[in-house]
């Protein structure tokens, strides 16, 4: 398995503000996701994000909305742009060690928006 | 487009009584099924299932995975109250690129 720790575990916020979510892992790892889970909602994947590279965005996400950055094989922000009410839910990343291998999540983290 | 279906949506059952919980799917090139289970917000790991009939467990929990018939189940004996979650089934699939879709959960409250 991994240790993975996310920042912050909660906000509110206004709209119209960014929050920036951090997600740490505790070793070197392929696949980085990030997910969301809205109010009695399942997961829905947003991105997956490898290093060195652009991330890949799911249908109905864009990176306008939610900038991802992948600094190195440890590390990843998730950035939600421009925020409303609608985008109250609960952010996670996930890792995967290699492609298709199980996926372990950190704690998530709680985001409301007034 | 892949759908993961989980049954029942909720579930009470009383400290003690063995539970069922049930996941279908219909996705594009099947490779794998995950159990999870959330209690608060982070999933927590609990199976991956590749091969059609062969039984994981784990203590009290236990899975099966029916590839022909597309469903698997997760059992849980003798249920205690900190069993009460909400239980994800997720299938990986897809052409290439290999991605996660997540069924909608089964809530279970164990009540003393």
């Amino acid at each position: 398995s991994a240790v993975i720790s996310q920042k912050p575990s909660r906000d509110i916020c206004q709209r119209g503000t960014s929050l920036t979510i951090q997600c740490q892992v505790d070793s070197q790892v392929t696949m980085m996701f990030w997910y969301r889970q809205q109010p009695g909602q399942s997961l829905t994947l947003i991105a997956t994000a490898n290093q060195g590279s652009e991330a890949t965005y799911e249908s109905g996400f864009v990176i306008d909305k939610f900038p991802i950055s992948r600094p190195n094989l440890t590390f990843s922000t998730l950035t939600v742009s421009n925020m409303s009410p609608e985008d109250s839910s609960i952010y996670l990343c996930s890792v995967e060690r290699t492609h298709g291998d199980t996926q372990y999540f950190g704690p998530g983290t709680r985001l409301t928006v007034l | 487009e892949d759908k993961v279906v989980q049954s029942p949506l909720s579930l009470v059952v009383h400290e003690g009584d063995t539970v069922t919980l049930n996941c279908s799917y219909e996705v594009t090139n099947f490779r794998s099924l995950l159990w999870y289970k959330q209690e608060k917000k982070a999933p927590t790991f609990l199976f991956m299932l590749t091969s059609s009939g062969i039984e994981k467990k784990s203590g009290r929990l236990s899975s099966i995975l029916d590839k022909k018939e597309l469903f698997s189940i997760l059992n849980i004996t003798a249920t205690q109250t900190g069993d009460s979650a909400v239980y994800l089934c997720a299938v990986y699939s897809g052409a290439g690129s290999y991605q996660l879709t997540f069924g909608k959960g089964t809530k279970l409250s164990v009540i003393p």
